[in-house]
C-alpha cells in the first residue's frame, strides 16, 4: 500500500511564484487535510475536506487554496508565494469514524526566496 | 476553540531509564481523542499512542504509557527503558470526536536519549 502520497519532497521558489503542493492517497479515506510545521509552532492546520467535493478552512488559510474534485486527491496551491510560506507541509487523511488514525505523508520542504 | 500545551521544548534522558513528557489541553468538550506522535529525523509522523477521553483506564503500547487526567486537562507521555531510537520530536494532538479529522497539535518536545 502507498498510503499517503506528497509531491514534490523538496521545492524552492521566488517569491511571487505559484505551485500546487500534490497529495493522493489510496485508502478510500473520506477526510483529508493539510498542515504546516513550523519551528516552535507544532502543526497547525491550513485547510481540510470531508469528501469530495467539500472543504472548508483551518487555522492558517490565508495564501493558500484546495479542491477536492476526487476522494484519492487534495491539492494545495501557493497563489503568489511569499517568505513566510517556508515551512514543511503535511498531507494527512483518516476514514470515517471516530476511532480511525490518520495517516500522514512524508511532507514537502518548501523555501520561498 | 481548543488549544494544546507542550512546556517543555526540549528533554534529554539516558538510555534504559523512564522519562515522561507533559501536555496539557483546553476544552470545553465531553467528547474527544488524544494523541502523541512522534517524529524522527526522517520527518515521518508516527502515532505512538491515542486515548479516548471517555475511558477511564490509561492506553499503554509496549514501553509507552501515558497518565491521563480529564479533569485537569493532562496528558502526559511516560516512555519507559528509554531507547536511542526515541530520539524524536515529540507531539500532543487533540481531536473532537466527530470533527473530519481535524488535529489541534501542541508545539512539540525535542526528546535526546543519551548512550
Amino acid at each position: 500500500n502507498a498510503g499517503v502520497t506528497q509531491t514534490p519532497k523538496f521545492q524552492v521558489l521566488k517569491t511571487g511564484q505559484s505551485m500546487t503542493l500534490q497529495c493522493a492517497q489510496d485508502m478510500n479515506h473520506e477526510y483529508m487535510s493539510w498542515y504546516r510545521q513550523d519551528p516552535g509552532m507544532g502543526l497547525r492546520l491550513i485547510h481540510y475536506s470531508v469528501g469530495a467535493g467539500i472543504t472548508d478552512q483551518g487555522e492558517v488559510p490565508n495564501g493558500y487554496n484546495v479542491s477536492r474534485s476526487t476522494t484519492e486527491d487534495f491539492p494545495l496551491r501557493l497563489l503568489s508565494a511569499a517568505p513566510s510560506q517556508t515551512s514543511v507541509y503535511f498531507c494527512a487523511s483518516r476514514e470515517q469514524g471516530p476511532s480511525s488514525r490518520a495517516f500522514f505523508g512524508q511532507g514537502t520542504r518548501l523555501t520561498v526566496v | 476553540a481548543q488549544t494544546v500545551t507542550q512546556s517543555q521544548p526540549e528533554m534529554s534522558v539516558q538510555e534504559a531509564e523512564t522519562v515522561t513528557l507533559s501536555c496539557t489541553y483546553d476544552t470545553s468538550e465531553n467528547n474527544y481523542y488524544l494523541f502523541w506522535y512522534k517524529q524522527p529525523p526522517s520527518r515521518q509522523m508516527i502515532l505512538v499512542i491515542r486515548q479516548e477521553a471517555y475511558k477511564q483506564q490509561n492506553a499503554t503500547e509496549n514501553r509507552f504509557s501515558v497518565n491521563f487526567q480529564k479533569a485537569a486537562k493532562s496528558f502526559s507521555l511516560k516512555i519507559s527503558d528509554s531507547q536511542l531510537g526515541d530520539t524524536a520530536m515529540y507531539f500532543c494532538a487533540f481531536m473532537r470526536l466527530y470533527q473530519g479529522g481535524k488535529l489541534i497539535f501542541g508545539q512539540g518536545t525535542e526528546l535526546s536519549v543519551k548512550p
